[in-house]
């Protein structure tokens, strides 16, 4: 299957400061990325859709100022956590999109665990 | 909001086939029932997905009832590496549209 590679996988920063995750689709061409967060023992919380050229879809509930999403190519999408809190400390887990039409997969990355101490 | 609706865990003992309830009563038509699997940390991986016919790939087997009200994921040998949480969902195959996950079944393979 395709391959979605996320960077970093694992980042510790200090409160207050911003953290930037990088999701690549590595072999395919991807207009919508999707945006996941994942707490502890819980499922994954769709938190956006990212599209290629155009603003991201936010969830409600989802703070667009807080989570920047851009998505200047075909195949990246970045999410920035901007002042971070210990409470956004998080697994986070991106998924892009291979094909067109009606015969779309998606394909994850292998999630950022973000801890702000 | 989720569409389907998971017992949160079962335990299977290993080389047994796991067999992997969901149901998801108001699906459409046009809407297809997809597998995926997360093992501990990792991210979700495909699994196999179908519309209305049983499907079989090198992974699992799905089943879907008639009514396409239900329908059953089946590990024909499951083995240690297998525990992961399973995720059942329902989504419309076409154009971006999005994967919702609900809570999943946490399998347990045991020895």
């Amino acid at each position: 299957g395709a391959v979605v590679s996320q960077h970093p996988s694992r980042v510790i920063c200090k409160s207050g400061t911003s953290v930037k995750i990088e999701c690549r689709s590595l072999d395919f061409q991807a207009t919508t990325m999707f945006w996941y967060r994942q707490f502890p023992k819980q499922s994954l919380m769709l938190m956006a859709t990212s599209n290629e050229g155009s603003k991201a879809t936010y969830e409600q509930g989802v703070e667009k100022d807080k989570f920047l999403i851009n998505h200047a190519s075909l195949t990246l999408s970045t999410l920035t956590v901007t002042s971070a809190h210990p409470e956004d400390s998080s697994f986070y887990i991106c998924s892009a999109l291979e094909g067109t039409g009606g015969n779309t997969e998606a394909f994850f990355g292998q999630g950022t665990r973000l801890t702000v101490v | 909001d989720a569409k389907t609706t998971q017992p949160p865990s079962m335990d299977c003992a290993e080389g047994r086939a796991a067999n992997l309830p969901c149901n998801h009563s108001t699906i459409s038509g046009n809407e297809y029932v997809y597998w995926y699997r997360q093992i501990h940390s990792q991210g979700p991986q495909y699994i196999i997905h179908g519309l209305k016919n049983n499907e079989t790939n090198e992974m699992a087997s799905l089943i879907i009832t008639e009514d396409r009200k239900s329908s059953t994921l089946i590990l024909p040998h499951a083995t240690l590496r297998d525990t992961a949480v399973y995720y059942c969902i329902v989504r419309v195959d076409q154009g971006a549209q999005k994967l919702v996950f609900g809570q999943g079944t946490r399998l347990t393979i045991n020895p």
